[in-house]
């Protein structure tokens, strides 16, 4: 069971370069969200789908899209990337959100180490 | 805002308990309170999570205030590998998002 995956692990981008980040889980789980974490900081939401066909905002929106593709995969763009947006990036996904939202665990993925030059 | 407010670092002894504070005095009355670790270099991991009453499992116990103002994560016997940053989060009691703080960083002592 592979639980939340996410690639590229490792990426590095030169300043205006666009990539997408790919996150799948198998958990037929109905949300998925988009963390980041920069060095000695907690994660804050980027963005999060609490079902397949809905996209909202989080904390910290600006600079990234996010195209939930069906119930198992969301990801995230990066369309013109700065150094600002240098981080390590989490997905994560858990069976319920929403109005009433109380006590699903959400799962994780392992990172995306993300630089960019 | 969905604040927690949480120490930024604790020590403790290996093989001795540990008691994580959390003051959440913003948390609604459906909110669950969530607690997550994170190791280094790993994504955060789900360790408990409570409404109203202590809650125990296999890893941890939460203790929670009667007015669920705050609550407190315990670690019956400490080992090395928990040595982790501790986030307590509820959710917003609109649209679910899970909002993490600073955590507290727990160091064990061998």
């Amino acid at each position: 069971n592979a639980g939340v995956t996410q690639t590229p692990k490792f990426q590095v981008l030169k300043t205006g370069q666009s990539m997408t980040l790919q996150c799948a889980q198998d958990m037929n789980h109905n949300s998925m969200y988009w963390y980041r974490q920069d060095p000695g900081m907690g994660l804050r939401l980027i963005y999060y789908s609490a079902s397949e066909g809905t996209t909202d905002k989080g904390e910290v929106p600006n600079g990234y899209n996010v195209s939930r593709l069906n119930k198992r995969e969301f990801s995230l763009r990066l369309e013109s990337a700065a150094p600002s947006q240098t981080s390590v990036y989490f997905c994560a996904s858990s069976e319920f959100s929403g109005i009433g939202f109380s006590g699903n665990t959400i799962y994780f993925g392992e990172g995306s180490w993300l630089t960019v030059v | 805002d969905a604040k927690t407010t949480q120490p930024n670092s604790m020590e403790s002894n290996e093989e001795e308990p540990v008691h994580l504070p959390c003051n959440h005095s913003t948390i609604s009355g459906t909110d669950y309170i969530h607690w997550y670790r994170q190791l280094p270099s790993q994504g955060p991991e789900y360790v408990i999570h409570g409404l109203t009453s202590n809650v125990n499992n296999r890893m941890a116990s939460l203790a929670i205030a009667e007015d669920r103002k705050s609550s407190t994560l315990i670690l019956h016997r400490a080992t090395l590998r928990d040595a982790a940053v501790y986030y307590c989060i509820f959710t917003y009691n609109q649209g679910g998002k899970l909002i993490f703080g600073q955590g507290t960083e727990l160091s064990v002592k061998p």
